[in-house]
């Protein structure tokens, strides 16, 4: 079955610097790839995905790009706040069968 | 409009407990979904519906596990003979259609077996 890995697990980063996290997966057939915001206490918030045919997707100051090649994918949010501070989760898809990373917790600081 | 609600959103359950947790999903969604999130892991899938068939029950850990959907809407998870192994968090989405569909999440339902 598909596997997901993603890192880094923790990432720290000053206000208005980029974060990067990246995923790789392992099934060549997974065709959507959703990432997912996670507060405290929250539900994962479905934040920006893309779909296999699309290399890079961009939603204001956060961007998605997948190399299906090399079969891994990234989130790029740029000029951070404290707000964007959470656990972060990448996913891979086929069809309803949706496997998801071990989430990177991400730490803005002001 | 309405997200996805569940409920309870805590349950403390001693171990050889039946417990049911339940779901709302959103308004017109065919498809729901449950997962199992331990502490300071990603969701794990357990079982889908579309509509009132479950189509995939292949997560669910053991046959303590039962999920329906009887009308096509509330789904209910019921674990039964709990143990501590089933402490997490219960996730539940729905999405519009099946496959490859944006997935909306309800807050979970924290389950602690003591």
């Amino acid at each position: 079955g598909e596997n997901v890995e993603q890192h880094p697990s923790t990432l720290s980063v000053q206000e208005g610097d980029s974060a990067v996290i990246k995923c790789t997966y392992s099934d060549s057939a997974s065709n959507y790839f959703p990432w997912y915001k996670q507060e405290l206490g929250k539900g994962p918030q479905l934040i920006i995905d893309i779909r296999s045919n699309v290399g890079e997707k961009k939603d204001q100051r956060i961007a998605v790009t997948l190399n299906k090649t090399a079969k891994h994918f990234s989130l790029h949010i740029t000029e951070t706040q404290p707000e964007d501070s959470a656990v972060y989760f990448c996913a891979a898809s086929i069809n309803n069968d949706m496997r998801f990373g071990a989430g990177t917790r991400l730490t803005v600081k002001p | 409009g309405a997200g996805v609600s569940q409920s309870p959103r805590y349950k403390v359950a001693k171990r050889g407990q039946d417990v049911a947790l339940r779901c709302d999903p959103i308004s017109g969604h065919v498809s729901l979904f449950w997962y199992q999130q331990a502490l300071g892991q990603g969701p794990e899938f357990l079982t889908y519906f579309q509509n009132e068939a479950q189509l995939d029950k292949s997560g669910l850990p053991s046959d303590r596990f039962f999920a329906e959907r009887p009308e096509g809407s509330v789904s209910t998870l019921k674990i039964q003979r709990t143990q501590q192994e089933d402490s997490a968090v219960y996730l539940c989405a729905s999405s519009l259609a099946g496959q490859g569909y944006e997935q909306y999440f309800g807050p979970g339902t924290r389950l602690t077996v003591t």
